[in-house]
């Protein structure tokens, strides 16, 4: 079975400023990984996945996310965040046989001006 | 990606009754997940939903409570049976995609209050 903890249940950032979600994962078999993102009275939106390859992998809207296989971590980063990213951030594990996702406990993001 | 549509999009629900939710897909897929999202927590698989059989809950979930509709590859159905207000949540249809299915894409949720 997989499980996921992401460290910071709320993260508040200025605008302009980087930022780093944290999320780690424990499994016994090899995963993929995913950040999800929802925005307030919204849904789910995929902002990136690992799969293979690759360690560092980009998203949507100027994210990217570094998975370290040692360390069990796929951190999510941002170099400089705006307003809109204001959301609730998701990370996510499966394994590779099962598509079902296993989810941290979110973490919200709030970007002050 | 996935085009994923649910209805209702929100609905304010008598406690005692039930509710169906339905979710229809672009395209074709072998699987569908139904999750929920209770107020201010993360998401809970419920079940897997395969075209022409039944479906499996995960621990916590039974059928009598969330029975699951798969009648053909682009639809599937979740009722939510004998309301409470613990049922008050999200509810969001997902399927799998990606070569070897290995991405799961959300549709943008059932909000339902049991009053």
């Amino acid at each position: 079975a997989q499980s996921v903890t992401q460290l910071d249940s709320q993260v508040p950032v200025f605008e302009e400023a980087p930022v780093e979600l944290r999320c780690n994962y424990s499994s016994s078999v090899s995963v993929y990984l995913f950040w999800y993102v929802q925005y307030p009275n919204q849904g789910l939106q995929l902002l990136l996945k690992y799969l293979s390859g690759s360690t560092l992998v980009k998203g949507i809207n100027g994210f990217e996310a570094e998975f370290n296989k040692s360390q069990t971590s796929f951190h999510l980063r941002k170099p400089s965040v705006h307003i809109s990213d204001t959301a609730e951030y998701f990370c996510a594990v499966s394994d590779r046989k099962a598509q079902k996702l296993v989810f941290g406990q979110g973490t919200r993001l709030t970007i002050n001006p | 990606s996935a085009v994923i549509s649910q209805k209702p999009s929100r609905d304010i629900c008598q406690r005692g009754t039930s509710l169906t939710i339905q979710c229809q897909v672009d395209s074709q897929v072998t699987m569908m997940f139904w999750y929920r999202q209770q107020p201010g927590q993360s998401l809970t698989l419920i079940a897997t939903a395969n075209q022409g059989s039944e479906a499996t809950y995960e621990s916590g979930f039974v059928i009598d409570k969330f029975p699951i509709s798969r009648p053909n590859l682009t639809f599937s159905t979740l009722t939510v049976s004998n309301m409470s207000p613990e049922d008050s949540s999200i509810y969001l249809c997902s399927v799998e995609r990606g070569s070897g299915g290995n991405t799961i894409y959300f549709g943008e949720g059932s909000w339902l209050t049991v009053v």
